[in-house]
């Protein structure tokens, strides 16, 4: 089944520096999500790439996709203390399946 | 900013019972969903539901779940007799038909006892 898993599990940071996130999956996929969560709370979506597309931009997000290699990486620039949290890949499949199918997530720690 | 709801933030019930979890998808959204994350465990995905019907179901969603969309609004997940293992987090999500950015409550905590 395909799974998608981040790496590393956890990272820390300074306030300012760029933090990159790494997801591989196993299968074909429609498209893939990231989702950043809280402590404890809800998640939060923060972008998605679809299987056609190679690099993708929102605010300080910057995700890419390589289908050939079957990984994703999400690139958060100029971090800030807000963005200590969780974030997870998720995968859609292909052939009209609803279903998103989360990594274990990535521990982001940015220190001030 | 339109959003996911999700009541009760906070559930605890015996092992047996019956319990109701209620989610108030974005309006206009027509793709709903339950995922659960048990503590310290991946989010999996439960069912999806458009139209009125299942329309996705994962080996989780056993005869003792079932879901509803009892008016316009409300979309909920009834766990007829709930078990220990049952104690995780359930995440509603909603989806518009033009993308496929699942949109997510802030979560139910069932706890299971």
């Amino acid at each position: 089944s395909q799974q998608g898993e981040e790496d590393p599990q956890a990272l820390s940071i300074q306030e300012g520096e760029n933090a990159t996130m790494n997801c591989s999956y196993k299968t074909s996929i429609n498209n893939l999500q990231w989702y950043r969560q809280n402590s404890g709370r809800g998640l939060v979506h923060l972008i998605l790439i679809r299987s056609n597309e190679r690099e993708k931009h929102s605010g300080r997000l910057r995700v890419t996709l390589d289908t050939s290699k079957k990984s994703s990486s999400l690139l958060i620039t100029a971090s800030r203390a807000a963005d200590t949290a969780s974030y997870f890949c998720a995968t859609g499949p292909p052939g009209g399946s609803e279903k998103l199918v989360f990594g274990k997530g990535m521990k982001l720690t940015v220190n001030p | 900013e339109p959003e996911v709801t999700q009541t009760p933030s906070h559930q605890v019930t015996q092992m047996g019972q019956e319990v109701i979890l209620r989610c108030v998808p974005i309006s206009n959204h027509l793709y709903f969903y339950w995922y659960r994350q048990i503590l310290g465990q991946k989010v999996e995905f439960l069912v999806s539901f458009y139209n009125n019907e299942i329309s996705e179901k994962s080996e989780i969603f056993d005869d003792q779940f079932s879901v509803e969309r009892p008016d316009g609004s409300n979309f909920t997940l009834k766990i007829r007799s709930t078990k220990l293992e049952d104690s995780a987090m359930y995440f509603c999500a909603s989806r518009d038909w033009w993308s496929y950015e699942q949109y997510f409550g802030p979560g139910t905590r069932l706890t299971v006892t």
